[in-house]
């Protein structure tokens, strides 16, 4: 297994560049999230879906978009990229409801994203 | 609300000292779960260790021990004779019902860990 997989490793965009960071995982998880690392700020929430179909904002979803059309793949769009959203990204995934209460998080590698 | 708080955010100590992570919390569910991952320098995030509710036994891994305590709602991490591979940024997470019937992880801010050698 590949486990979570996310692509790319390291981006640079200009500010009001729109871009896509794909993640996509091959354990059969139906819950899939993104959070943003910042110093100081830990792990942060940004949305997150409970299968196919269904998603879900988090704490900081403003400026991102989501969508689940495969149990596999969960893609996170940014839409017009703000130096705001310099940051870390990681995607997770784990087991679906109600395991998924008591199932730890499998993290991708993340993603590095530069705004200037 | 529903939180994690981690209010040390950075940890010194020499090796083979003893040190203590500490996490509280606060959530509204009376089912939950507690989870502590690891950060070393590499950046992954390493799941360690969960605990439901209704336990409330210590657990003990090699170095590594964990005391939960519901009554402070609090669930700490000791590491034992620290080593320099336990530098690292450790998370507690929650997990927490949210208001559309799902659930969620919510993390701390992190503790960073330097042992120095």
């Amino acid at each position: 297994n590949a486990g979570v997989t996310q692509t790319p490793k390291f981006q640079v965009l200009k500010t009001g560049q729109s871009m896509t960071l794909q993640c996509a995982q091959d354990m059969n998880h139906e819950y899939m999230s993104w959070y943003r690392q910042d110093p100081g700020m830990g792990l942060r929430l940004i949305h997150y879906s409970v299968g196919a179909g269904i998603t879900d904002q988090g704490e900081v979803p403003n400026g991102y978009n989501v969508s689940r059309s495969t149990t596999e793949d969960f893609p996170l769009r940014l839409l017009s990229a703000a130096p705001s959203q310099t940051s870390v990204y990681f995607c997770a995934s784990s087991y679906g409801f109600p395991e998924a209460v008591y199932n730890e998080q499998f993290f991708g590698p993340g993603t590095r994203l530069t705004v200037l | 609300a529903q939180k994690v708080t981690q209010a040390q955010t950075e940890i010194s100590v020499v090796e083979k000292e003893d040190v203590t992570l500490d996490c509280v919390y606060e959530t509204r569910d009376t089912t939950y779960y507690l989870f502590w991952y690891k950060q070393p320098p590499s950046g992954e995030l390493v799941f360690l260790i969960r605990r439901n509710s209704f336990d409330e036994q210590n657990e003990i891994s090699g170095r590594y021990s964990w005391n939960f305590q519901k009554s402070t709602s609090s669930f700490n991490f000791t590491i034992t004779a620290s080593q320099v591979v336990d530098s690292a940024v450790y998370f507690c997470a929650l997990s927490a019902s949210t208001t559309s019937g799902t659930y969620k992880y919510i993390f701390g801010t992190g503790t960073r860990l330097k042992v120095l050698a």
